[in-house]
């Protein structure tokens, strides 16, 4: 069945650094993709999504390359602040109609000043 | 402000006893979502309604139950609690065709 992979957290890093959350997918067909963000005491938000092969995903300073070849969708940033700090979740959706996702474990960032 | 509310934010059970977590949106979005989220494990998805009168089964059912009650509300319902229900639950909905969630902010539920 589909699944996501997540690398394990918590990561802690220093202001300013640059940031890599590793994702691997196992799904079959053509998903899209997608990372959430939880800041403490909030539900999910969505953060970026790419819907096919070589689709770039960004905001907020944040990207993801859907990589199909590799089956990986890694979260990047080139300078975290301290605002960053939350959980990070990969996930994603096969293309049935009924929007269901699979999200991966979770990755807590927490970023130091 | 437009978007999901959950009822209550949170809830101690003792085991055995039941409830009923609510959820409405007012976003007209044709499918809901219910999610347990456990430490380490992500968010699974215990059931959904993909449109206004179909519920369907997600990873973990057992021991839920569902009702959508119209197209704006979509209730859970645990009918004996255990402890291993104890557990942060979200509730989601999508409009049809998009892409992303909105989510609620969430019932930490503890089952004693």
């Amino acid at each position: 069945g589909n699944s996501v992979t997540q690398m394990e957290g918590p990561v802690t890093l220093s202001e300013e650094a640059f940031l890599t959350i590793n994702c691997t997918y196992t799904a079959t067909g053509y998903p899209s993709l997608f990372w959430y963000v939880q800041y403490p005491g909030e539900g999910l938000q969505l953060l970026l999504k790419a819907t096919k092969a070589d689709d770039k995903g960004s905001n907020k300073g944040f990207e993801a390359t859907y990589r199909k070849e590799t089956t990986s969708f890694h979260l990047e940033k080139g300078s975290v602040q301290v605002s960053d700090s939350a959980v990070y979740f990969c996930a994603l959706s096969d293309r049935s109609n009924t929007g269901k996702l699979i999200f991966g474990q979770g990755t807590t960032l927490q970023v130091k000043p | 402000n437009a978007g999901v509310t959950q009822t209550p934010k949170f809830q101690v059970l003792k085991t055995g006893q039941s409830m009923t977590l609510q959820c409405a949106q007012d976003m007209n979005h044709n499918s809901m979502y219910w999610y347990r989220q456990d430490p380490g494990m992500g968010l699974r998805l215990i059931y959904y309604s993909a449109s206004e009168g179909t519920t369907d089964k997600g990873e973990v059912p057992n021991g839920y139950n569902v009702s959508r009650l119209n197209k704006r509300e979509f209730s859970l319902r645990l009918e004996s609690a255990a402890p291993s229900q104890t557990s942060v639950y979200f509730c989601a909905s999508l409009f049809a065709g998009s892409y992303g969630y909105t989510f609620g902010s969430g019932t930490r539920l503890t089952v004693v």
